[in-house]
């Protein structure tokens, strides 16, 4: 299957600090990119879907502000999380897919576990 | 709105021993059905899928599951697990008309020698 890798694979921040979080397809154009978070022993949640080179699309209840997503290209999509705080602390995972229905497969990230003291 | 459900939080299992894990999911039409496995430091990776056709759906490494439309079930099958399939495993739900999957809260498998 196609590879995407996740940089960092882990990061420390102080409260109150941004974080920058890159996805990248590296073997295929992703025209869609998904980003998920996922707290210990619980489910994977969608925070947002970008398309590249138009906003992203933000879930209920998710900051947009907060998260900033931008997807430059067909291979990089970022996640900026801006004045981390402790309850940022997650594992964010990203995924990238070529279509634009789950009959196309979409392929993950290893994700980036975040703690923010 | 779509959901699942993986009634078994952790799933220990002897190497050798068969494997089942259990999925129920929750939508109005046809879903599309998903396994996925994660491996520590590794994304997560797909063991199959059903579209539609053959209910018996067969994947990588030696997994195959089954849906039943009558349980709104996708449960998981292994024959004899190897030590190499500890890892946590994920169902997923999507639909033709999104591109979103919604996932189920993952059973974590051991495996004992």
């Amino acid at each position: 299957g196609a590879v995407v890798s996740q940089h960092p694979s882990r990061v420390i921040c102080k409260s109150g600090t941004s974080v920058k979080i890159e996805c990248r397809s590296l073997d295929f154009q992703a025209t869609t990119m998904f980003w998920y978070r996922q707290f210990p022993k619980q489910s994977l949640m969608l925070m947002a879907t970008s398309n590249e080179g138009s906003k992203a699309t933000y879930e209920q209840g998710v900051e947009k502000d907060k998260f900033l997503i931008n997807h430059a290209s067909l291979t990089l999509s970022t996640l900026t999380v801006t004045s981390a705080h402790p309850e940022d602390s997650s594992f964010y995972i990203c995924s990238a897919t070529s279509g634009l229905s789950s009959y196309n497969e979409q392929f993950f990230g290893p994700g980036t576990r975040l703690t923010v003291l | 709105a779509q959901s699942v459900t993986q009634p078994d939080i952790h799933i220990t299992v002897s190497e050798g021993a068969s494997l089942e894990l259990r999925c129920n999911y929750s939508y109005g039409a046809t879903p599309y059905l998903f396994w996925y496995v994660q491996s520590p430091g590794q994304g997560l990776q797909l063991l199959l899928k059903y579209f539609s056709g053959d209910t018996l759906v067969q994947g990588i490494k030696g997994f195959e599951a089954e849906f039943k439309r009558s349980q709104s079930s996708f449960n998981l099958r292994k024959p004899s697990v190897h030590w190499s399939d500890a890892a946590e495993y994920f169902c997923a739900v999507g639909s033709p008309n999104d591109y979103k999957l919604s996932f189920g809260a993952g059973t974590t498998v051991t495996v004992r020698a």
